[in-house]
């Protein structure tokens, strides 16, 4: 079963513009989570998607968006990047989230540098 | 508050010492989940293993092992006679009933030889 993929795996933007960052989850799961990782803050929630529906919202400003398709893929966006954007972002799939017990599978990750 | 602490930042070890990594937690809800993962240099980060809050049986699986203590709200994470490739990034983590989890900031454990 192949597992997480995230595209693409680098990514450099310059302050100001916004980036899509896309998931393809593993096959059957309904659940992707996001996360932003940086050596300051370490791994943080930023949202999670089921069924299209976007479930729970960490702490982030509405500049950090996201959504999922009927497919289970999913993207999100980030608009206006500040340079504190830079991080490593993960995304997770499980079958129905970890609210059911359910463990997450994380793909290797964007990492994103602003400029 | 929900949070999740663990206090050891680094650890070291040589080769074939037992390690075992703090995780203590913080919920007002009676239901949640519990998670250890790993994040070898590669970065992905690997499921270790769930716990939930009604199930305090610690649990083995081959030179790692898991002590659930409600009493007082730990998570702790032995690994018997390490390895080099054990090195890595171990986060505990903890799922409280609205698909959020919350991380720990980590231990870096270092396995030399």
């Amino acid at each position: 079963k192949a597992g997480v993929t995230q595209t693409p795996r680098y990514l450099i933007k310059t302050r100001g513009q916004q980036v899509t960052l896309s998931c393809s989850p593993i096959s059957g799961h309904r659940s992707v989570s996001w996360y932003q990782q940086t050596p300051g803050q370490g791994l943080q929630f930023l949202f999670e998607y089921f069924s299209e529906t976007q479930r729970n919202k960490g702490n982030f400003p509405g500049r950090f968006s996201g959504r999922q398709f009927s497919n289970s893929r999913s993207e999100m966006n980030v608009s206006t990047l500040e340079l504190g954007d830079s991080a490593l972002y993960l995304c997770a799939s499980s079958l129905a989230g970890t609210s059911g017990g359910y463990e997450q599978y994380f793909g290797p990750g964007t990492r994103l540098t602003v400029t | 508050a929900q949070k999740v602490t663990q206090a050891q930042t680094e650890i070291s070890v040589v080769e074939k010492e037992d390690v075992t990594l703090d995780c203590v937690y913080e919920t007002r809800d009676t239901t949640y989940y519990l998670f250890w993962y790993k994040q070898p240099p590669s970065g992905e980060l690997v499921f270790l293993i769930r716990r939930n809050s009604f199930d305090e049986q610690n649990e083995i699986s081959g030179r790692y092992s898991w002590n659930f203590q409600k009493s007082t709200s730990s998570f702790n994470f032995t690994i018997t006679a390490s390895q080099v490739v054990d090195s890595a990034v171990y986060f505990c983590a903890l799922d409280y009933n609205n698909n959020d989890m919350r991380f720990g900031a980590g231990t870096r454990l270092t396995v030399k030889p």
